[in-house]
């Protein structure tokens, strides 16, 4: 089974700065099968990028997804109010069908 | 507009079964699958398994295996996640998602429901 770990687990950052999250897996695993979510306090998940670069629909430009092999990243090139959040990366696999990182919490500083 | 409308809190007690039912609006039911994600609380996610909608077939996670039971009504285009044998640590916000597929092997939940809470507690 192919795990998945992200990092830093908490980012400090102030509004307008950038941020920059790290997902890695445990080994190389295709492109198409990473996935990345934002979650905020009291609500459910929602689908930011999907096969690692693939925005979702009305996600901000200021949003991207890169990444390839083991190791993904998720970049917020200049934060605003509502991006304070909790973000999960997701692989999908055979069993278990999905996996999901621990995520990152990113913090107003 | 894509809707997934879940049922409404549970409290339960250990030992006791749940039904949380995710209504389905807005699209073909049966052209995509429902995902069950939990989420304890101040946890992570955990993917707890997979019901298509065309079919009825499943994938559960080993975890949840012998005691879950995904099932859907079409008629109705509702997905049903049963969970039995409830223990404390089974307390978590219950989710159900919708699988999309975008070719190449790439699959994602592009919508989700709002969640349903169930407590498990004597």
């Amino acid at each position: 089974e192919i795990v998945l770990t992200q990092s830093p687990g908490t980012l400090s950052l102030s509004p307008g700065e950038r941020a920059s999250l790290s997902c890695r897996a445990s080994q190389s695993v295709s492109s198409s099968y990473l996935a990345w979510y934002q979650q905020k306090p009291g609500q459910a998940p929602r689908l930011l990028f999907y096969a690692a670069s693939g925005r979702a629909t009305g996600i901000p430009d200021r949003f991207s997804g890169s990444g390839s092999g083991t190791d993904f990243t998720l970049t917020i090139s200049r934060l605003e109010p509502e991006d304070f959040a909790v973000y999960y990366c997701q692989l999908f696999g055979n069993s278990p069908r999905f996996t999901f990182g621990p995520g990152t919490r990113v913090d107003i500083k | 507009q894509v809707l997934l409308v879940q049922s409404g809190v549970e409290v339960k007690k250990p030992g006791a079964s749940v039904r949380v039912s995710c209504k389905a609006s807005g699209y073909p039911f049966s052209n995509h699958g429902i995902t069950w994600v939990r989420q304890a609380p101040g946890q992570g996610l955990e993917w707890m398994g997979w019901i298509s909608g065309d079919n009825g077939d499943t994938n559960y996670a080993q975890k949840f295996r012998g005691r879950v039971t995904m099932t859907t009504d079409t008629s109705t285009s509702t997905a049903y996640m049963d969970l039995r044998g409830l223990r404390s640590d089974d307390t978590a916000r219950y989710f159900c998602a919708r699988d999309r597929y975008y070719g190449s092997g790439s699959y994602s939940l592009d919508v989700w429901g709002q969640g349903t809470m169930v407590t498990v507690s004597s």
